[in-house]
């Protein structure tokens, strides 16, 4: 069953430094989103992306975040100056149409789990 | 206060047992997502619903939109359903944002 993969699985980077977050989405896909999740708390939306433009971002996405996908298959997350309140658990995910739309769910990876010293 | 809120927080029930978690929303949404999140943190789909309500398996997800209220239940529950389910609210619009509730974290007991 196609699955959405995220690298890496752990991720460990000293405050300041840039992260790159890698997803590669559901091949059919044309949907996609970053999700993160603070240690104990609840999953909060970052932001989604269809046809190559971000659809949605929310406060927390400031100018320290951008998304891209640089080619066919991954969809990407970089964080250019990490603080130390950006180690969370990210999520990526994806749908095949726009969730809601016909029952089209959207799928999510594993998680990458990021920690920032 | 939270857009989409549930309950209960924890729940402790015994093998076999027949539970249902609550989830209500205050936001105008499209559909409603239940998760099911284990504790190595991955996140499952268990459902999508926008009316009525969605069987799988022992699971079954019913919604209200007029009460803007959702239910998972979990019949014969079992040891390995434990596990943290999370409802989270499509938001009207076109972006797919979805709004998650805070989680409920379920043990089963044998």
């Amino acid at each position: 069953e196609p699955e959405v993969t995220q690298t890496p699985s752990h991720q460990v980077t000293q405050m300041g430094q840039e992260v790159i977050l890698r997803c590669v989405p559901i091949s059919n896909h044309l949907y996609f989103y970053w999700y993160r999740q603070i240690l104990g708390q609840k999953v909060e939306f970052l932001v989604s992306f269809y046809n190559n433009e971000i659809s949605e971002k929310s406060e927390i996405f400031d100018d320290q975040f951008s998304v891209e996908r640089p080619d066919g298959s991954n969809f990407t997350l970089k964080i250019r100056s990490t603080k130390l309140e950006d180690s969370a658990m990210y999520f990526c995910a994806s749908s095949e149409r726009l969730a809601g739309e016909s029952s089209y769910e959207q799928y999510f990876g594993p998680g990458t789990r990021l920690t920032v010293t | 206060k939270n857009e989409v809120e549930q309950s209960p927080q924890n729940l402790t029930a015994q093998e076999g047992e027949f539970i249902t978690i609550n989830c209500s929303y205050s936001v105008g949404i499209s559909a409603l997502h239940w998760l099911q999140q284990h504790p190595g943190g991955g996140i499952v789909s268990l459902f999508m619903l926008s009316s009525g309500k969605k069987k799988h398996g022992r699971l079954i997800a019913t919604i209200n939109i007029q009460e803007k209220h959702s239910s998972l239940h979990i019949t014969a529950s079992h040891p390995r359903d434990s596990a943290v389910y999370i409802c989270a609210a499509l938001r009207r619009g076109n972006t797919g944002k979805l709004i998650f509730g805070q989680g409920t974290t379920l043990q089963v007991k044998p």
